[in-house]
C-alpha cells in the first residue's frame, strides 16, 4: 500500500532550466509535506516543506507546491543547477498525537545536463 | 546532517549472524527514528524512540528486530539471525522534540549486506 508515490523515476533537465518533481498520495490525513534531497551514499538533506494549510511555500530556488483537492504536490526547481542532480523524495508526515512519522515516496532521480 | 553519527558505514554479515546498528543522534536532540530503504524504494518508518523509551514500533518487523535507546550511549538497531532480505540501508533520524517536520536530520547511513 503504496501511500505517497512518485511516478516518475528519472527526469533529465537542461541547466538553467526548470525542473518539475510531481507527487501523490492517498491518505487525507497527512499534514505536513516534506522534499528530501539524497545524494548516493549519503542519508537525506532537508529540502523544503509545507503545511496542509498552505498551499505554496518558496525557498530560493525551490518552491513547493500542494493541492490539497487533488492530492498532489509538487516540487519546482529554477532554474536547475549540475549540482541539483539527485534523488529526490517526497515524505508526508500524519501527527498522530504521540509520534510523528515520515511516508516517503519511491524517489525520483533528477540528472540536470549541461 | 553530519551532526548524527551512524555505524558502521558498512557491515557484511553471513546469513545467521547478529547485526548491530548504532546511532548517535546530534547534540540536544533527545528523539530518534530509524528508517530502512530497500534497493529501488523509498525509505520506510521503522521505530521512533525518545530517552530509554519505545514510542513507536510500527514499522518494526515482529521477529528479530529490535531497537533501543539508553539513558547513556547510541541508539541500537539489531537484528537477530539476519536473512538476505535485511540487505538494505538503514537511516537513522533526530530531532529535539517529537515534531519531525524541518527539525530532523538524517545519518549518512548503514548499508547492511547479508552474504
Amino acid at each position: 500500500d503504496q501511500q505517497v508515490k512518485q511516478n516518475s523515476p528519472s527526469l533529465s533537465v537542461q541547466e538553467g532550466r526548470i525542473s518539475i518533481l510531481n507527487c501523490d498520495y492517498t491518505n487525507s490525513m497527512f499534514d505536513y509535506f516534506l522534499w528530501y534531497k539524497k545524494y548516493p551514499a549519503e542519508g537525506p538533506t532537508f529540502l523544503i516543506s509545507i503545511s496542509s494549510i498552505k498551499d505554496k511555500n518558496e525557498d530560493g530556488r525551490f518552491t513547493v507546491f500542494l493541492n490539497k483537492s487533488a492530492k498532489h504536490l509538487s516540487l519546482h526547481i529554477v532554474p536547475s543547477q549540475p549540482g541539483d542532480s539527485a534523488v529526490y523524495f517526497c515524505a508526508a508526515s500524519e501527527n498522530t498525537g504521540t509520534a510523528s512519522k515520515l511516508t516517503f515516496g519511491t524517489g525520483t532521480r533528477l540528472q540536470v545536463t549541461l | 546532517n553530519a551532526g548524527v553519527m551512524q555505524n558502521p558505514r558498512h557491515l557484511v554479515r553471513r546469513r545467521g549472524q547478529e547485526a548491530r546498528l548504532r546511532c548517535s543522534p546530534m547534540k540536544g536532540h533527545s528523539h530518534v527514528y530509524w528508517y530502512r530503504q530497500l534497493p529501488e524504494e523509498g525509505l520506510k518508518f521503522m521505530v521512533y524512540l525518545q530517552k530509554e523509551n519505545i514510542i513507536d514500533e510500527s514499522g518494526m518487523p515482529k521477529e528479530r528486530f529490535s531497537a533501543e535507546f539508553p539513558k547513556e550511549g547510541p541508539s541500537i538497531l539489531r537484528i537477530q539471525q539476519v536473512v538476505r532480505g535485511d540487505s538494505a540501508a538503514y537511516f537513522c533520524a533526530s530531532s529535539p522534540r517529537q515534531l519531525l517536520n524541518t527539525e530532523a536530520f538524517f545519518g549518512q547511513g548503514t548499508r547492511l549486506t547479508v552474504v
